[in-house]
């Protein structure tokens, strides 16, 4: 299965773009790149997924690189409950599956 | 609406124990995915169940590991004699049926349940 690499941490400014890079270079043609975030101690919820193109959200926008290699996540103005632990995600589906692969996720600490 | 519920959001057991934890999905969700988070760690995959069709347990760590589900509702998922291992949280998910096209639904996870084995 794919596997992704994120860093472990990362700092941003309330109010700042926040950028979360993840590298997915095994990643298979018909395979969906998905973000989830992690808030301590709670599931994990949905923020964003996409194939080839550049998709946007009222919470996100995704960037993929033409190769599909990478992607990165951009929260346009982080605020400090953006505060969480970011999975980068492969979805692999088949005729008899459907699971996501997660990484180790980035933490992502907004400061005031 | 209400989510996917999960109980009992603790569990304490002691090693050789076996468990039962329980799962009940967003009515109407046909699809139920299982996976494990140890501490500090992404989720692995356990199991998904679609449907009445044969679920796939790949993701299942040992013989000791096994899941059910009753049709489209509540799935069970048992650890028999526990090891120390096995001390993680276990998320349960659930997602509507495929959309047409070859789109998918978002999965919709659970609070877990925090097993801790003595």
């Amino acid at each position: 299965d794919a596997k992704t690499t994120q860093p472990t941490s990362m700092d941003c400014a309330e109010g700042r773009a926040a950028n979360l890079p993840c590298n997915h270079s095994t990643i298979s043609g018909n395979e969906y790149v998905y973000w989830y975030r992690q808030i301590h101690s709670q599931g994990p919820q949905y923020i964003i997924h996409g194939l080839k193109n550049n998709e946007t959200n009222e919470m996100a926008s995704l960037i993929i690189t033409e190769d599909r290699k990478s992607s990165t996540l951009i929260l346009p103005h982080a605020t400090l409950r953006d505060t969480a632990v970011y999975y980068c995600i492969v979805r692999v589906v088949s005729y008899n599956t459907d699971k996501l692969i997660f990484g180790t996720g980035t933490r992502l600490q907004v400061f005031p | 609406g209400a989510g996917v519920s999960q109980s009992p959001s603790n569990k304490v057991t002691e090693k050789g124990k076996d468990v039962e934890l329980r799962c009940d999905p967003i009515s109407g969700h046909t699809a139920l995915y299982w996976y494990r988070q140890r501490l500090g760690q992404g989720l692995e995959f356990l199991i998904y169940f679609q449907g009445n069709s044969a679920p796939d347990k790949s993701g299942l760590p040992s013989d000791r590991f096994s899941a059910e589900r009753t049709g489209e509702s509540v799935s069970t998922l048992t650890i028999q004699r526990t090891q120390q291992e096995d001390s993680a949280v276990y998320l349960c998910a659930s997602s509507p049926r495929v959309l047409a096209g070859g789109l998918y639904n978002e999965q919709f996870f659970g609070p877990g349940t925090r097993l801790t084995v003595l």
